[in-house]
């Protein structure tokens, strides 16, 4: 069973148009997170959620909006895409028992290209 | 602020040899650590982590790390390398960030090939 799945893996889309990306854990985790990772392969932390609520939320454009309808899924809708959105987007999650001995199971992320 | 600097981009060893991946932070408190390998198309997965106790901390895959306050260093450490860690391989530094959360800080990752 795949503990945290992501959907699509690929997608390429064009400027201007609106996407989702679709998160689920089946860990029973209570906090989940976005990461951006850039064609220079840095990983940058966007969102993270715990119990439905958001808690980082990094400096971003208001473009991007995280929701999370339930403890299990986080979805990450993109507005107005840009060129500059291309990139590997990768969802994680993490007990979330404010232990900073947790550990954040990464999943296996959504290359998105904007042409 | 945390930050996380691996020096190096890219190294290339041959099967069997020994590797080391330097890792180094820079955090006010007493630092959480982690090394992740990422392999070509896939996510992260969690090689070790360290939190306090023991320097030496063993991890998956035959890996170590050796924790090292006065030079504010986490180096990985294999002392046979396989074909099959070729991957990109990161060091990250944890921060609280409120209720159940923390953000990890990663450095830009280290490139191994590994020559058969």
């Amino acid at each position: 069973d795949t503990a945290v799945s992501q959907t699509p893996k690929y997608l390429v889309t064009q400027m201007g148009n609106d996407k989702s990306i679709k998160c689920e854990q089946n860990l029973g985790h209570d906090t989940m997170y976005w990461y951006k990772q850039d064609s220079k392969k840095f990983l940058k932390i966007m969102f993270s959620y715990n119990n439905k609520e958001l808690i980082i939320n990094e400096t971003v454009p208001n473009r991007f909006s995280p929701k999370s309808p339930d403890k299990a899924h986080l979805n990450l809708h993109i507005n107005s895409l840009e060129l500059g959105d291309s990139a590997v987007y990768f969802c994680a999650s993490s007990p979330g028992d404010s232990s900073l001995t947790d550990t954040q199971y990464f999943g296996p992320g959504t290359r998105l290209t904007v042409l | 602020a945390q930050s996380v600097t691996q020096p190096d981009i890219h190294i290339t060893v041959s099967e069997g040899a020994s590797l080391e991946l330097r890792c180094n932070y820079s955090y006010g408190a007493t630092p959480y650590l982690f090394w992740y390998v990422q392999s070509p198309g896939q996510g992260l997965q969690l090689l070790l982590k360290y939190f306090s106790g023991d320097t030496l901390v063993q991890g998956i895959k035959g890996f170590e790390a050796e924790f090292k306050r006065s030079q504010s260093s986490f180096n990985l450490r294999k002392p046979s390398v396989h074909w099959s860690d070729a991957a990109e391989y990161f060091c990250a530094v944890a921060q609280r960030a409120g209720a159940g959360s923390y953000q990890l800080t990663f450095g830009k990752g280290t490139k191994l090939s590994v020559i058969p």
